[in-house]
């Protein structure tokens, strides 16, 4: 089973909200990931945790908030989010940093008005 | 330089016939090579790796890695309508480096297939 959910599937949200973005695997991977798509665009790499610690933060503002609550769910809190910041969001898990076999979830639409 | 850089596409080929999809990475020491393909509208699905030299078949999809020339690429034989969607080169960090633990994608190159 190489699964990885999602919730919401779509998010609508204005600038001055507050939400969360959940992501869950039950594969036993010990490194989960955030990532940013923009339409036409490959992923982009937003925080990495291993081991339920945050391994890496490529400079993304503070208006994202990332949270592993444990080895299994990973959470993106949003807060005061820009238009620009619309874009496919994406979770991804792999036994470690080592093994780079990343598998995706579905994917949460969010769209900033 | 690009860190990943793939041949730009977007590929046309007639079903049935072989697609050849290519990659090049910059840094040397990378050990690991995927390949993701992703349909519009959804996310990456991973659909081959390679860690060696050599090639690394998976039904009609075949890796092949050259680590000396720094060079991926997948070739889908039998091609089908059902296979055009966007391929992504991907490369793990090397252990070691700043880039340890991150994946690094290519931009992508469409694939359509026509009947």
């Amino acid at each position: 089973d190489t699964e990885v959910t999602q919730t919401p599937k779509h998010l609508v949200m204005g600038m001055t909200n507050k939400k969360s973005l959940k992501c869950e695997q039950h594969m036993g991977h010990r490194a989960m990931y955030w990532y940013k798509q923009k339409a036409k665009k490959p992923p982009e790499l937003m925080f990495v945790y291993s081991y339920e610690k945050l391994s890496i933060n490529e400079s993304v503002p503070s208006r994202f908030s990332p949270e592993c609550p444990n080895s299994s769910l990973l959470n993106l809190h949003l807060h005061a989010l820009q238009p620009e910041d619309s874009a496919l969001y994406l979770c991804a898990s792999s036994q470690g940093l080592a093994k780079g076999e990343q598998y995706f979830g579905p994917g949460t639409r969010l769209t900033v008005t | 330089q690009k860190e990943v850089e793939q041949n730009s596409g977007p590929l046309s080929v007639p079903e049935g016939a072989i697609a050849s999809l290519n990659c090049t990475y910059s840094d040397r020491g990378s050990q690991s090579f995927f390949w993701y393909r992703q349909y519009s509208g959804k996310s990456p699905e991973l659909i081959m790796s390679i860690y060696s030299n050599g090639d690394k078949e998976d039904g009609r999809f075949t890796a092949q890695l050259n680590k000396a020339s720094q060079y991926v690429s997948l070739l889908i034989r039998d091609s089908q309508p059902s296979d055009s969607a966007t391929y992504l080169c991907a490369v793990l960090g090397s252990a070691g480096g700043t880039s340890y633990g991150k994946l690094t994608f290519g931009q992508g190159t469409i694939l359509t297939v026509h009947p």
